[in-house]
């Protein structure tokens, strides 16, 4: 149990477009999401905490108007990254909370996002 | 705010020797969780450490949290070529939900 999927696993975009990452809890349900950002060889940030059905909490430092996240569902939480500039590539990772009482962090497979 | 820091950053050991790594928090934990990451790989769980002066064992790992929850330590024995990744450590705060995760440290083995 505690699956957790991400799609996609790869995406090149340009400069200026926008790209959408899902995030996916495949065995159970998860109130609580979190989205992290890897550079090479570096250690994982945390980005934002996301709560099905309320706004997401953003780190200090992280745009909320360039990082869009949306958590419809509590199987479901999306990470949009709005006009992309090559110094946001990186690989996105999101983990998910299977339920309350427990702190485990179950990890996406992560999205590498490339861009030009 | 608060730092996780691990050292070493790398390590290389021949197959069959063992590893240590430390991790040092600059506040007090709630709890230590450890991850490891294979390269290209999404960090796995390892095993969650909550209680002060807490050892626990899984096969040839064996964790540490210290009596003022904010060091921990992950020591491999005998280690295997199947031991190579990035190994994190992540500090639960009190009051909130969220992980601090280390520096990492990196573990290659030489055959």
């Amino acid at each position: 149990g505690a699956v957790v999927s991400q799609h996609p696993s790869r995406v090149i975009c340009k400069s200026g477009t926008s790209v959408k990452i899902e995030c996916r809890s495949l065995d159970f349900q998860a109130t609580t999401m979190f989205w992290y950002r890897q550079f090479p060889k570096q250690s994982l940030m945390l980005m934002a905490t996301s709560n099905e059905g309320s706004k997401a909490t953003y780190e200090q430092g992280v745009e909320k108007d360039k990082f869009l996240i949306n958590h419809a569902s509590l199987t479901l939480s999306t990470l949009t990254v709005t006009s992309a500039h090559p110094e946001d590539s990186s690989f996105y990772i999101c983990s998910a909370r299977r339920d309350q009482a427990a702190d485990t962090q179950y990890f996406g497979p992560g999205t590498r996002l490339t861009v030009l | 705010g608060q730092q996780v820091m691990q050292i070493p950053q790398y390590q290389h050991v021949q197959e069959g020797e063992d590893f240590t790594t430390y991790c040092n928090s600059s506040t007090t934990l709630s709890n230590i969780q450890w991850y490891k990451q294979r390269p290209g790989g999404h960090p796995v769980f390892l095993i969650q450490l909550v209680k002060s002066g807490e050892v626990k064992k899984q096969k040839r790992l064996t964790f540490q949290f210290g009596e003022a929850k904010k060091n921990s330590s992950l020591h491999i024995t005998a280690t295997q070529t199947t031991d190579v990744g990035t190994y994190f450590c992540a500090g639960g705060n009190f009051g909130n939900e969220k992980l601090t995760f280390g520096t990492g440290t990196r573990l290659t083995i030489i055959p």
